[in-house]
């Protein structure tokens, strides 16, 4: 079956621009979790999604990154006024309540 | 704790010999756990998994050991092939007000030598 898709898979973008990264996680999944990941290092958490809503949004680095999940489907990462510090994969995972969560590909966000 | 931009430890181990990748975990109310493996390029992928009522479980060519005294994790890896080369994470799940968190540990570079 279909598995967690992310796009674009590749975003250059200047800095000051808002960039929008798209995740469409596996059908039926509740559970919904953005990550980002500088070159060479390890998973930062961002933040999770349980159905529509986000019970933790701990990790958001600023207030220039949002994110919502409509339909309890498809999820948007929003970063406004993006610097250079913000380049890095941007992972996208879902999971049912309490299972698996398998990740996308990634976005990779290069701020120029 | 979360796993904020810390520079990954690497593993070198010689092919056909069996790595031993160790992860120490942060939540003692944790009760699943799974390692995943991420190629260059590519998002992380399922492994193999554990609950806490556990403390062993066995794949193909793979081990997972569950030490909850000293919320300590492992991963064996048997007759380590050149294929096997990846970054490793560890993952642990728990509850907090009624959902479920994923926590990932600092991840560790699996470098086989032929």
């Amino acid at each position: 079956g279909a598995g967690v898709s992310q796009s674009p898979s590749n975003k250059v973008t200047e800095k000051g621009k808002d960039v929008e990264l798209r995740c469409d996680p596996i059908s039926g999944h509740t559970a919904l979790y953005w990550y980002r990941q500088s070159l060479g290092q390890g998973l930062e958490f961002l933040i999770y999604f349980q159905g529509n809503s986000a019970p933790d949004k701990s990790g958001l680095p600023s207030d220039r990154f949002s994110a919502e999940r409509t339909g309890g489907s498809v999820s948007t990462l929003t970063i406004q006024r993006t610097q250079q510090e913000d380049s890095a994969v941007y992972l996208c995972a879902s999971s049912l309540l309490a299972g698996v969560a398998y990740f996308g590909p990634g976005t990779r966000l290069t701020v120029l | 704790g979360e796993s904020v931009g810390l520079h990954l430890p690497t593993l070198s181990v010689q092919e056909g010999d069996n790595s031993i990748i160790n992860c120490a975990y942060s939540n003692s109310a944790s009760d699943y756990f799974i390692w995943y493996k991420q190629e260059s390029g590519k998002g992380p992928q399922f492994i193999i998994d554990i609950r806490s009522n556990m403390d062993k479980r066995q794949g193909q060519r793979v081990t997972v050991l569950l030490n909850k005294t000293v919320k300590h994790l492992s991963l064996q890896i048997a007759a380590t092939q050149p294929g096997d080369s990846a970054v490793y994470f560890c993952a642990e799940n728990f509850s907090v007000r009624g959902t479920y968190k994923y926590i990932f540990g600092t991840g560790t570079r699996l470098k086989v030598l032929a």
